[in-house]
């Protein structure tokens, strides 16, 4: 299967600071996102991402497909932001999920 | 639109005993994936279903199967439960099997004890 790498795995931060994640992964896959998991386990969308760059709020994600890596940005974070953010890729709906990240914005 | 929806949220089950959980994806969408989240393994895929097929397939025993039926509503079924089928098991829905968008529903918690 494919293997997806994400960093850092734990990321502490202080309010209103901006961070970035990222995922590497092993293969060329034509289906790549991002999701936030809250407290209750449901995985948000952020962005459904295979290529290219999208924005949304204070959040921007890029996919690099050729060089196979994704990254997520987080600006000006709220303690809101709070959780794990995963990225998921695939070829059709066969997802594989990195590892996560587990962000603590503190106030 | 409704969302994602699966039922029940929670189950406790007793070592040996079958399980059937639920999940009726977004009106339209017509495939389904299931996942098996554990603190151990991370987020893994079981399967997907698309048109009432089985079109993927992920590394699990026999005694996980689904189904899905002609409305696109699909039901997960682990038999002979062994204590580490405990965990968080999530559906997902798109509207095809080409990489479109997947969207979660909120997950069965189950407890094998």
């Amino acid at each position: 299967g494919i293997q997806v790498e994400q960093s850092p795995p734990d990321l502490i931060l202080q309010e209103g600071a901006n961070s970035t994640l990222r995922c590497n992964f092993s293969d060329s896959v034509n289906n790549l996102q991002w999701f936030h998991q809250n407290p209750w386990g449901q995985l948000i969308n952020l962005f459904y991402i295979p290529s290219g760059t999208k924005q949304n709020g204070r959040l921007s994600a890029t996919t690099v497909a050729t060089e196979r890596y994704s990254l997520l940005y987080i600006s000006s974070s709220q303690t809101t932001d709070s959780g794990v953010y995963f990225c998921a890729v695939g070829n059709f709906n066969k997802f594989y999920f990195g590892s996560g990240t587990k962000l603590n914005v503190k106030p | 639109k409704a969302g994602v929806t699966q039922t029940p949220r929670y189950l406790i089950k007793t070592r040996g005993q079958q399980v059937t959980l639920s999940c009726s994806p977004i009106s339209g969408h017509r495939s389904v994936s299931w996942y098996q989240q554990t603190p151990g393994q991370g987020l893994q895929f079981l399967f997907e279903y698309f048109s009432e097929t089985q079109r993927n397939k992920g590394n699990f025993p026999g005694r996980f199967s689904g189904r899905q039926f002609s409305n696109s509503r699909s039901e997960m079924n682990v038999s002979t439960l062994e204590l580490g089928d405990s965990a968080l098991y999530l559906c997902a829905s798109s509207l095809g099997t080409g990489g479109n968008e997947q969207y979660f529903g909120p997950g069965t918690r189950l407890t094998v004890t």
